[in-house]
């Protein structure tokens, strides 16, 4: 089965800062990653698809890169709402398994 | 607008069954894939299951692979999930996803169901 390792499994940071996410995926998964977001008691949103497309309504501070197996989430000039849970999920194979999670907090 | 409402959740004793529902509405239900989610108190997101949009493939994860059964009925529009031996390790907020575009990700989500596996 495919294995999705996310890092760090958390941050704090400030808001106005840039926080970058890491995903990797122990086998090639073209460029069927997505990254959700997940606030407490709250379904988990998507955000950005495909690797780097941007779901609609979403932010242009949030941004996604990579290819293969080697992933990233940036989100630049932090905003209060942007604390929050997030998650990559490949798609490529089944089980559509979800990286462990990074939960994102206030400095 | 594209929604999805599930529902079915409860407290069950262990060895028990539930059978979760969930409802779409505002999109064609019968042209998407779709998927369960589950999320433990305090823990991630664990992938449960995938259906194709007529039903004939279905996948499941290693935990849940010979207990649960995942179908749907398309001329009423929702999806299922039928949860048979339960344990206290499903005890677990349950969500139903549709699932979209070429690289198929889960773009509409519900509020989620809450299961409670426990004597």
């Amino acid at each position: 089965d495919i294995q999705m390792t996310q890092s760090p499994s958390s941050l704090s940071a400030s808001v106005g800062d840039t926080v970058t996410i890491t995903c990797r995926a122990s086998q090639t998964i073209i460029n069927f990653l997505n990254w959700y977001q997940q606030k407490p008691g709250e379904a988990p949103k998507l955000l950005i698809f495909g690797v780097s497309s941007l779901q609609r309504g979403v932010p242009s501070r949030f941004s996604g890169g990579g290819s293969g197996t080697d992933f990233t989430l940036t989100i630049s000039s932090l905003q209060p709402e942007d604390f929050a849970t997030y998650y990559c999920q490949q798609t490529y194979y089944a089980p559509r398994r979800f990286g462990q999670g990074t939960k994102l907090d206030i400095k | 607008e594209v929604q999805v409402v599930e529902s079915g959740g409860g407290l069950v004793q262990p060895g028990g069954s539930l059978r979760l529902s969930c409802a779409a509405s505002g999109f064609m239900f019968s042209g998407y894939e779709m998927n369960w989610v589950r999320q433990a108190p305090g823990k991630g997101l664990e992938w449960l299951s995938y259906i194709d949009s007529s039903g004939s493939t279905e996948y499941y994860a290693d935990s849940v692979k010979g207990r649960f059964t995942i179908s749907r009925d398309n001329a009423k529009n929702s999806l299922y999930l039928q949860m048979n031996s339960l344990r206290a390790e499903d005890s677990a907020v349950y969500y139903c996803a549709r699932e979209a575009g070429t690289t198929d990700y889960f773009d509409s989500w519900g509020q989620g169901t809450l299961v409670a596996v426990s004597s």
